[in-house]
This record gives structure tokens, sequence and C-alpha cells, in this order.
């Protein structure tokens, strides 16, 4: 069974960049999946952010896609988050998952299953 | 403001049914597929729901998903104190080139 893990700073400073991990373990790390980063600011709901395919074609959402770089090391079974120029508004608990999909004619069925445990980033000076 | 609309709230007994709705348009749920995600705080969400109606191995059949145009719904029966929890309805948005969308959640408490 896939289990996926955030790492990297719990407080960033404003201005700064905010850079982490997702190790995958316990399961197939391949190309026949994507991989993504997802984040709730406190109070808030889940916003995507962005995903990343195994031979490293790349999605962001548009509002962050300026400040945004994913990026995969397939030889650690990692995938990583860079979001820069952070401000208080990207505080939150970023997330990993991993993303299926198979085509049903013209349209891509997706989901995300699993999700990593998430992990809360302050951004403050 | 989130692209799909759900109720912020749902309350029902135990034992009861509950349904959560989600509202889009014709660029997301319209022409995609739904996944619902059951989430509690300070935990990794889980998938309950995809492609509609679908359920993962290891989710009861107390949970059903469906889809009637641009909208979707998650239906819970038999209710249990342990399903109060954020439910999260998620699909493509084709407007802008293709990226993910979720409603703003629902929290359902089991009174």
């Amino acid at each position: 069974q896939l289990l996926l893990q955030e790492s990297g700073p719990g407080l960033v400073k404003p201005s700064e960049t905010l850079s982490l991990i997702c190790t995958a373990s316990g399961g197939v790390f391949n190309s026949s999946y994507h991989w993504g980063w997802f984040r709730q600011p406190p109070g808030k709901g889940l916003e995507w952010i962005g995903a990343i395919s195994h031979s490293g074609t790349t999605s962001y959402n548009s509002a962050l896609r300026r400040r945004v770089t994913i990026s995969v090391d397939t030889s650690k079974n990692q995938f990583s988050l860079r979001l820069r120029t952070v401000t208080a508004a990207d505080t939150a608990v970023y997330y990993c998952a991993r993303r299926s999909d198979f085509w049903r004619g013209f349209s891509l069925v997706s989901w995300f299953d699993p999700w990593g445990q998430g992990t809360l980033v302050t951004v403050s000076s | 403001q989130s692209v799909l609309t759900q109720p912020p709230s749902v309350s029902a007994a135990p034992g009861q049914t509950v349904t959560i709705s989600c509202s889009g348009s014709i660029s997301d749920i319209g022409n995609n597929y739904v996944s619902w995600y059951q989430h509690f705080p300070g935990t990794a969400p889980k998938l309950l729901i995809y492609d509609n109606n679908q359920r993962p191995s290891g989710i009861p059949d107390r949970f059903s998903g469906s889809k009637s145009g641009a909208s979707a719904t998650l239906g819970i029966t038999g209710l249990q104190t342990g399903d109060e929890a954020d439910y999260y309805c998620g699909t493509w948005d084709s407007s802008l080139g293709a990226y993910w969308v979720f409603g703003g959640g629902t929290k359902l408490t089991v009174l």
C-alpha cells in the first residue's frame, strides 16, 4: 500500500521560498500516475496547487502559476513543491497525493488517492 | 470563493440519511467526473467516491455518489458519529485549461 509523507520547514519568512518534498513508500511510484500538491489555509477549504507526471509534465493552478514549481525525482520516489515569494496568505497545511486517471471517450476520469498526512507551513517573520 | 458550491454544513441524527450537494457548471461537473473526499482535520483526506459513483475498496456502501447535469450529490445512510467530518467534492475545470477544483467543503454534524 502506497504511503505518502510530506516534509520540509514548518516556518518560512515572508518573501522567501517555501520548499516541500513528498516521499512515496510501500507502493508503486511509476508512470501510471500523476502526483499532486494541495493546501488548506486555516479555516478554509482545500485548494489544488498543481501536479506533475512521472515524466515531468506539469500543470498548475492559474492563481499560483507564476510562483510555483513542481518537480519529480523518480530515483528517490519523491516529488517536490517550491512556492516563491510567500506571504502570510500562503500559511496552510500542505498535502501531497497521487492522481489516478483513465480516459472515457474524450474525458479524463481522475481522482486523488492516497494523500499524505499534511504538513503545516507558517509564513511569518 | 470555490468554483464548486457546497452547503457549509449539514446535520442529522445517528442512523439517519444525509445528502451533500455539489453544484458547478458545464465546464466542470457538467463535462467531467466527480470525486468525493472525507477529511478529518489534521489527518489525510480520504477518497470516498470516484467516477461520480464508484466506491474504492474498503469504503462501505453507506456512501454513494450521483451526478446529474452540472450537479453531484454524496449520500450517506445509517449515519454514525464517526462520519462527523468535512466532505469535499472535486473535479476538473476545463474552462481555462485543465485544472482541478474543489467545493468549499461541507461540515457534517451527527447530532
